[in-house]
């Protein structure tokens, strides 16, 4: 069965940081790209980052400008997003998605989502 | 403002075809192919179409997809209550650094 299970979420005060990981199992990690789309209360989804299988690629929404960072380990099937300079419209559910390999925004596997608030 | 616009909500009552549209441009969707989710409430989104008109397995046939040009459609036959749900379509965009882009979403209602 596959499963992507989502942690690190939780509240930060803007400005701060927090990292965002996803363990993966059920299929082959390493063979599928991997993705972030955050969707925030009562809105809509937005996608976030995608890197390619062997991190051959990392894309990312403009509106992030340099903020976050995807990255993944395939040795332990994990996907991560470091966040920084969070601001009070970051708050949202993240979910980790994984895909096929260049053909983005093909999501086959979707986490349950991390929630993230960003909050004095 | 998403680059793909769809209408915010749809309706229908059971047994009904309803369609929902997902409009862009020759950057995204007249070159590239379009994706559609299912996002069940207080669920996680779930690939309903992929490449315009493909349904991976599981998928019942009375959901389809098609695309012309810069619009892309997904129909909903035979509509069941549990159909109920947000929709949205996504794609790539040529023009975009950021390339990766959702529609903003359509609500359906099964009346």
């Amino acid at each position: 069965e596959v499963q992507l299970v989502e942690s690190g979420g939780g509240l930060v005060k803007p400005g701060g940081s927090l990292r965002l990981s996803c363990a993966a199992s059920g299929f082959t990690f390493s063979n599928y790209s991997m993705n972030w789309v955050r969707q925030a209360p009562g809105k809509g989804l937005e996608w976030v980052a995608s890197i390619g299988s062997r991190s051959s690629y990392m894309y990312y929404a403009d509106s992030l400008k340099g903020r976050f960072t995807i990255s993944r380990d395939n040795a332990k099937n994990s996907l991560y997003l470091q966040m920084n300079s969070l601001r009070a419209e970051d708050a949202a559910v993240y979910y980790c998605a994984g895909g096929r390999e260049w053909e983005l925004p093909h999501f086959d596997y979707w986490g349950q989502g991390t929630l993230v608030t960003v909050s004095s | 403002q998403s680059v793909l616009t769809q209408p915010p909500s749809a309706s229908g009552t059971p047994g009904q075809r309803v369609t929902i549209s997902c409009s862009g441009s020759n950057s995204n969707i007249r070159r590239n192919y379009v994706y559609w989710y299912q996002q069940l409430p207080g669920m996680a989104p779930k690939l309903l179409i992929y490449k315009n008109n493909q349904r991976p397995s599981g998928v019942p046939d009375r959901f389809s997809g098609s695309k012309s040009g810069t619009s892309a459609s997904l129909a909903i036959s035979g509509l069941r209550s549990q159909d109920e749900a947000d929709y949205y379509c996504a794609t790539w965009d040529d023009n975009l650094s950021g390339p990766v882009v959702f529609g903003g979403g359509t609500k359906l209602t099964v009346l």
